[in-house]
């Protein structure tokens, strides 16, 4: 089934210690986003990118990075994380927006905790 | 930026019943979209309406949108158990770029 996957599901970090969280999909989406959801909040933009065009958030801090090699995979680098980034991270995909019907696919998130 | 707010912010109903949830927004948007995420898992697409549009069906989901008012709703009749999950309203800033709002936390009561 085409879909998109993150791994891992959870991830461990030591505070200050880098860490790069991976997402790839099937589905040959244009479009792939990264969310920030701390606990009971909404999931918030951090950035996208359009093919190989990147977008960042304007409030989205330095320590956040991102990579696309490929259409398939988009990774999610973290710089030297603080316990304030504890938060599940999302992954998401979209079509061509001029043939948007269904919506972001996501996938099932990574839970990032910084010890 | 935060587009939306979601009406309640935690709703508890009994099997059976309808769960009625409101998304207000501030600017003017082309989509609107629902989305279900339940508890540690990523979230699920539940139906998308334009603006030129002012109702949508899907199965046992009805959602209404009003532009003038910027705002939305989301019906789920004859609820079960497992629709238990937070629902959030997105609204697009742009045109492949949706923000969401708060989410409201829907529990159904067997």
């Amino acid at each position: 089934d085409a879909m998109v996957i993150q791994n891992p599901r959870y991830q461990v970090t030591q505070f200050g210690k880098p860490v790069t969280l991976s997402c790839s999909q099937t589905l040959n989406h244009n479009v792939m986003y990264w969310y920030q959801q701390k606990s009971s909040q909404a999931p918030k933009l951090l950035f996208h990118y359009y093919d190989k065009d990147f977008n960042n958030e304007a409030d989205t801090p330095d320590n956040f990075q991102s990579r696309r090699p490929n259409t398939s995979f988009c990774f999610l680098d973290i710089r030297s994380p603080g316990l304030g980034d504890a938060a599940m991270y999302l992954c998401a995909t979209s079509s061509d927006p001029s043939r948007v019907n269904y919506g972001y696919t996501f996938g099932s998130g990574t839970r990032l905790t910084v010890v | 930026s935060q587009q939306g707010e979601e009406d309640p912010q935690a709703l508890s109903i009994q099997e059976g019943e309808n769960a009625t949830m409101n998304c207000s927004y501030k600017t003017s948007i082309n989509n609107l979209q629902w989305y279900r995420q339940n508890s540690g898992r990523g979230l699920v697409h539940l139906i998308l309406i334009r603006s030129n549009e002012r109702e949508k069906h899907s199965g046992r989901l009805r959602v209404t949108l009003d532009t003038s008012k910027k705002s939305s709703s989301l019906l789920i009749t004859a609820s079960r158990a497992a629709d238990t999950a937070s629902y959030f309203c997105a609204t697009d800033e742009g045109t492949y770029k949706y923000i969401f709002g708060t989410g409201t936390r829907l529990k159904v009561l067997a």
